[in-house]
């Protein structure tokens, strides 16, 4: 079975830090994704990632930044937390190939106060 | 306009019924199509992954897509108390997902 881990599933951080979401997937895949979920929004995509070191912007990348050094480590960063990205993050992952489906970890809850 | 619009719920059936969850599409570019469920502070646990229009049924579930209406719809017979779960559809092409917004499902024993 595939394993996405996400390194905390609660965390409260304070306006203007610098916040780091970590995920490691155990099946050697090429794609990682970033998503936040709220309630009414649906999930959005913040990052992926097809490679080492390559990225790409998602739907709502403003605010964030990601980091992927080595393959099966994905790492979600605020660099300046604000309220309004209190949210459940997602991470998944997915095999080589633009359609393969997505397999997710249980979620980072994120609260900003 | 959202691009996968889903049918919001709640929604509320006994033990045994027969479930039926309903999304609509707007993308005909979509290639693939998924159902995921999600259980209360879990992740989205993927149920079904279809490229094709028709039916995929695997045990209980039964996915069937309609690519000429852009329908996208998951049976469940025998409901069980274990299926309460938010349930979300999806549809992909060239490597993005996009989600519809979730259904919530209670089968009460």
């Amino acid at each position: 079975d595939v394993k996405v881990t996400q390194s905390s599933r609660y965390l409260v951080k304070r306006t203007g830090e610098k916040v780091f979401l970590e995920c490691v997937q155990d099946m050697d895949h090429e794609n990682m994704f970033w998503y936040r979920q709220d309630p009414g929004l649906g999930l959005r995509l913040i990052y992926f990632s097809y490679d080492v070191k390559m990225k790409e912007k998602g739907d709502i990348p403003e605010g964030y930044s990601v980091s992927r050094e080595k393959k099966e480590r994905f790492s979600l960063i605020l660099e300046s937390a604000s309220t309004n990205q209190t949210s459940m993050y997602l991470c998944a992952s997915s095999s080589e190939g633009w359609d393969q489906p997505q397999h997710f970890g249980d979620g980072t809850r994120l609260s900003i106060l | 306009q959202k691009e996968v619009e889903q049918d919001p719920g709640p929604l509320s059936v006994p033990e045994g019924a027969i479930v039926s969850l309903n999304c609509t599409y707007s993308n005909s570019a979509f290639q693939y199509f998924m159902w995921y469920r999600q259980y209360s502070r879990k992740g989205p646990e993927l149920l079904m992954y279809t490229y094709s229009s028709g039916n995929k049924e695997d045990g209980r579930f039964t996915a069937q897509v309609d690519k000429s209406s852009k329908y996208i719809s998951l049976f469940i017979r025998d409901s069980q108390p274990s299926d309460s779960a938010t349930y979300l559809c999806g549809a992909g092409e060239a490597g993005k997902s996009t989600f519809g917004d979730g259904t919530t499902l209670t089968v009460k024993p």
